[in-house]
């Protein structure tokens, strides 16, 4: 069983480049997230998603944007990166929301230089 | 808002020894409490959790115990091993409907022969 399964795991961009984060569950979770932890930081969600189809805002979205058209995938896409989304990216799912756990993928290392 | 406040490290301990990491939150209803774990390299990873007041949570021999009269979540350990160097998460969840986590700062632990 994978699990959260996430890739790349280390990534250089240049500034205004784009690229898309991938991420892919096999435990039938409807709840998908997305947050970026930095240095001596807790972890911030961007997005999450309750479902195929149905995705939403979290704390900090701003330069993200996701999309989810099957249960299994919730990518994340940097359209313009900037030195700021240099972080490490993690990508969670779980199966209720609320007292359930989330269940966390090994993160993406993103450099924006 | 919702909120979490954890000690901060690092912490440095010698094997054998007493572990605590306290956690305080802030929390309108009533929130779900988890300790995640996160070794080098990996993702996150749920220690233990309690979704109500009283609730004592425990893996691997750590525990915490969900106290609504002082609103705190304090992890412990009897005898720490180098194993358990990790920087470990305080998060809340605030209930059903809520999808965000909540997560404190996290404090690193480091536990020497």
């Amino acid at each position: 069983n994978a699990g959260v399964t996430q890739t790349p795991k280390f990534r250089i961009l240049k500034i205004g480049q784009s690229m898309t984060l991938q991420c892919a569950q096999d435990m039938n979770h409807n709840y998908m997230y997305w947050y970026r932890q930095d240095p001596g930081m807790g972890l911030k969600l961007i997005y999450y998603s309750v479902g195929a189809g149905i995705t939403d805002k979290g704390e900090v979205p701003n330069g993200y944007n996701v999309s989810r058209s099957t249960t299994e995938d919730f990518p994340l896409r940097l359209e313009l990166a900037a030195p700021s989304q240099t972080s490490v990216y993690f990508c969670a799912s779980s199966y209720l929301q609320g007292s359930q756990p989330q269940h966390f993928g090994d993160g993406t290392r993103l450099s924006i230089l | 808002g919702n909120s979490v406040t954890q000690m901060e490290g690092p912490v440095t301990l010698s094997e054998e020894a007493f572990l605590t990491i306290n956690c305080t939150y802030t929390a309108t209803g009533y929130p779900s409490l988890f300790w995640y774990v996160q070794y080098p390299g990996e993702g996150l990873q749920l220690l233990l959790k309690a979704t109500k007041a009283d609730d004592k949570g425990s893996n691997k021999g750590f525990e915490a115990t969900y106290r609504k009269e002082t609103t705190s979540f304090h992890l412990e350990k009897g005898s720490v091993q180098v194993s358990d160097s990790a920087v470990y998460f305080c998060a809340l969840s605030s209930g059903a409907g809520s999808y965000q986590l909540t997560f404190g700062k996290g404090t690193k632990l480091s536990v020497i022969p």
